[in-house]
């Protein structure tokens, strides 16, 4: 079956403009996380949602960062006034719930800030 | 708060070595353990996960242990391959808090097998 798809695959913008990243999880799979994977280092999360709801954010760094998920399939990570710390791939995952092991992961979109 | 250090690499290795990884976790309670693989060019893939102590995780060839004395979780394979060459992620789960399936990731070790 299809896995998690996210979009675009690579996104280039200037500083301070406004991006959004989306990610299409596996059919079926309720709970959704977003995570930031910068250059060398481990992905590091973000947000979690369970259906529509953000279960857990507290891993957003500022209020530039929103995520929503208003059917609780679709999801979309978006990022207001971009810098240059921002640039990362940023990654999504499903799972079956929230309870279940194992995440799958999409394979990501490399954000690039000028 | 919790966190994963991961034995540095990067990993040099010739084809059919024995390799190890060494990984260990910072968590009160029993959190969930997984090892990722990042193959060039692809996403992240589970490549094994154990989900109390003494558990052992298998999966192509690799093993670890979830050894709760020393809260480790080391990754070993007995004879390494070309093919195995990757980014090696050890991750723990929440270990029962608000967000059950949160990951924290180590910051990856580079492989590389060499014929």
């Amino acid at each position: 079956g299809a896995g998690v798809s996210q979009t675009p695959s690579n996104k280039v913008t200037e500083k301070g403009k406004y991006v959004e990243l989306r990610c299409d999880p596996i059919s079926g799979h309720t709970a959704l996380y977003w995570y930031r994977q910068s250059l060398g280092q481990g992905p590091e999360f973000l947000i979690y949602f369970q259906g529509t709801g953000a279960a857990d954010d507290s891993g957003l760094p500022n209020d530039r960062f929103f995520a929503v998920r208003p059917e609780g399939s679709v999801s979309t990570l978006k990022i207001q006034r971009t810098e240059r710390g921002d640039s990362a791939v940023y990654l999504c995952a499903s799972s079956l719930d929230g309870v279940a092991v194992e995440q799958y992961f999409g394979p990501g979109t490399r954000l690039t800030v000028t | 708060g919790d966190s994963v250090t991961q034995m540095e690499g990067p990993v040099t290795l010739s084809e059919e070595a024995f390799l190890t990884i060494n990984c260990t976790y910072t968590a009160t309670g029993y959190p969930s353990l997984f090892w990722y693989v990042q193959y060039p060019g692809e996403g992240l893939q589970l490549l094994l996960k154990a989900t109390k102590a003494d558990d052992k995780g298998s999966n192509k060839g690799f093993e670890a242990t979830y050894r709760k004395e020393t809260t480790s979780f080391h990754l070993e394979k007995g004879s390494v391959q070309v093919s195995d060459s990757a980014v090696y992620f050890c991750a723990q789960g929440d270990a029962g808090g608000t967000s059950y399936g949160k990951l924290t990731f180590g910051q990856g070790t580079i492989l590389t097998v060499h014929p």
